[in-house]
């Protein structure tokens, strides 16, 4: 399977604790995004990689939210000290750049937050 | 800024209706537009896209006329089956900014 797969799919976690979680985008692809989905909504943006720069991250949640990409391939979200709002399906996507910003998803990582 | 405005739903149709969704669209630029479906379970998959004015997409029946003079992206289907059953999610991608705007979703529901 070449597509985006996201690890772990679900998660439960309590208040307070730290989450992380990890994108690995189709291999070829050099653009990576994070998006928060809640319920009923569309997906929202939060973060962009190019390689391993992070081009965009002025629309990441809070300062508790941070998101890695090292070497340019796979890459990590990571929310500190959760809090219920923070419920919600984080999805993971990757584009080529140049080709019209089409992006294709991963299946998500489902968070719950108790 | 950018935006997307999608059809209300739930829409719940019979197998072998036509289908339309619509979506009408705000963007300083000239954008990208797409339409994801998000079957039950499954993440979101790119159903067709239109990159220019006039341009229509299509894929798997259903299809989509970028229009610039409407500001529009409406997604049709001639007849609809059980297994399109999904949510559909309107999208854009203007010139200048490097992520998708998305449409609140429309759910669709066919019964036999």
């Amino acid at each position: 399977d070449t597509g985006v797969s996201q690890d772990p799919r679900h998660k439960i976690t309590k208040r307070g604790q730290n989450v992380t979680f990890r994108c690995d985008p189709i291999s070829e692809h050099n653009r990576l995004y994070w998006y928060r989905q809640t319920l009923g909504q569309g997906p929202e943006f939060l973060t962009y990689f190019q390689n391993e720069a992070q081009l965009e991250k002025s629309r990441l949640l809070s300062d508790r939210f941070s998101a890695e990409r090292p070497k340019g391939s796979f890459s990590t979200l990571e929310i500190q000290r959760t809090e219920q709002g923070d419920s919600a399906m984080y999805l993971c996507a990757s584009s080529l750049v140049g080709q019209y910003n089409e992006q294709f998803f991963g299946p998500g990582t489902r968070l719950t937050v108790l | 800024g950018d935006s997307v405005t999608q059809m209300e739903g739930p829409v719940t149709l019979s197998e072998e209706a036509f289908l339309t969704i619509n979506c009408t669209y705000t963007a300083t630029g000239y954008p990208s537009l797409f339409w994801y479906v998000q079957y039950p379970g499954e993440g979101l998959q790119l159903l067709l896209k239109a990159t220019k004015a006039d341009d229509k997409g299509s894929n798997k029946g259903f299809e989509a006329t970028y229009r610039k003079e409407t500001t529009s992206f409406h997604l049709e289907k001639g007849s609809v089956q059980v297994s399109d059953s999904a949510v559909y999610f309107c999208a854009l991608s203007d010139a200048g900014a490097n992520n998708l705007f998305f449409g609140t979703g429309t759910r669709l529901t066919v019964i036999p």
